[in-house]
């Protein structure tokens, strides 16, 4: 059974810090996706990480993969209020994608 | 880009009614995807299809049924109502070696 960790679920900062939010997942699968999601919103593909060492990089939002210690991390650089939302990670089995819980991510001023 | 639609952005129905949930994609993907969304349950597959008429169950299927009459039109279908249905749905497709899956805005159901 896949099973995907994120932590933390609940991550409060203040702009302009830096933080990281950690994915850990079971398989080995040599693909991870992260979405975000906004309130009342659906979900919007972030990155999606295709092999082991891939790094990718949006704006303030830095994503890798480590496959070997099944891990991926999304790196939040000089964080903004516009940051503020939920992010998921997901590992594939076939074309199913298995999520974590999500991390809910609040930037205050 | 890559458009997923859901028929409604909102959906109030009666226990016991069948509904509808309707998702349209207009970039020829094979697969697509029914999920709901639940506070601190996070994203549940209900069903997921991988071709025209084709469908698997997913994790919490009891209660849905779904179909895919064309590649474009996933539905899913509860045959009769209950409360502990009201959630949020969303469609989502994918295709390709990448399978990234798009998701739909959603469907916000209600069940009284």
């Amino acid at each position: 059974e896949l099973k995907v960790e994120q932590n933390p679920l609940f991550l409060s900062m203040q702009e302009g810090k830096n933080y990281t939010i950690y994915c850990n997942y079971s398989t080995t699968s040599d693909r991870l996706y992260w979405y975000r999601q906004d309130p009342g919103k659906s979900l919007e593909s972030l990155f999606v990480l295709l092999s082991n060492g891939a790094v990718k990089q949006e704006g303030r939002l830095m994503a890798s993969l480590d496959t070997k210690a099944r891990l991926s991390t999304l790196h939040i650089t000089a964080a903004v209020h516009d940051l503020s939302a939920t992010y998921f990670c997901g590992e594939t089995s076939g074309s199913r994608l298995t999520f974590g819980e999500g991390t809910q991510l609040t930037v205050n001023p | 880009d890559v458009k997923v639609t859901q028929s409604s952005r909102y959906l109030v129905k009666r226990t016991g009614e069948k509904v509808f949930l309707e998702c349209v994609q207009d970039m020829d993907h094979e697969n697509m995807f029914w999920y709901r969304q639940d506070p601190g349950l996070g994203l549940r597959l209900i069903y997921f299809s991988y071709d025209v008429k084709m469908k698997e169950k997913g994790d919490i299927p009891e209660g849905y049924s779904v179909s895919r009459e064309k590649k474009e039109r996933f539905s899913l279908i509860l045959e009769s109502a209950s409360t502990n249905q009201t959630s949020m749905y969303l469609c989502a497709s994918s295709s390709g070696a990448y399978n990234e899956q798009f998701f739909g805005p959603g469907t916000r159901l209600t069940v009284l």
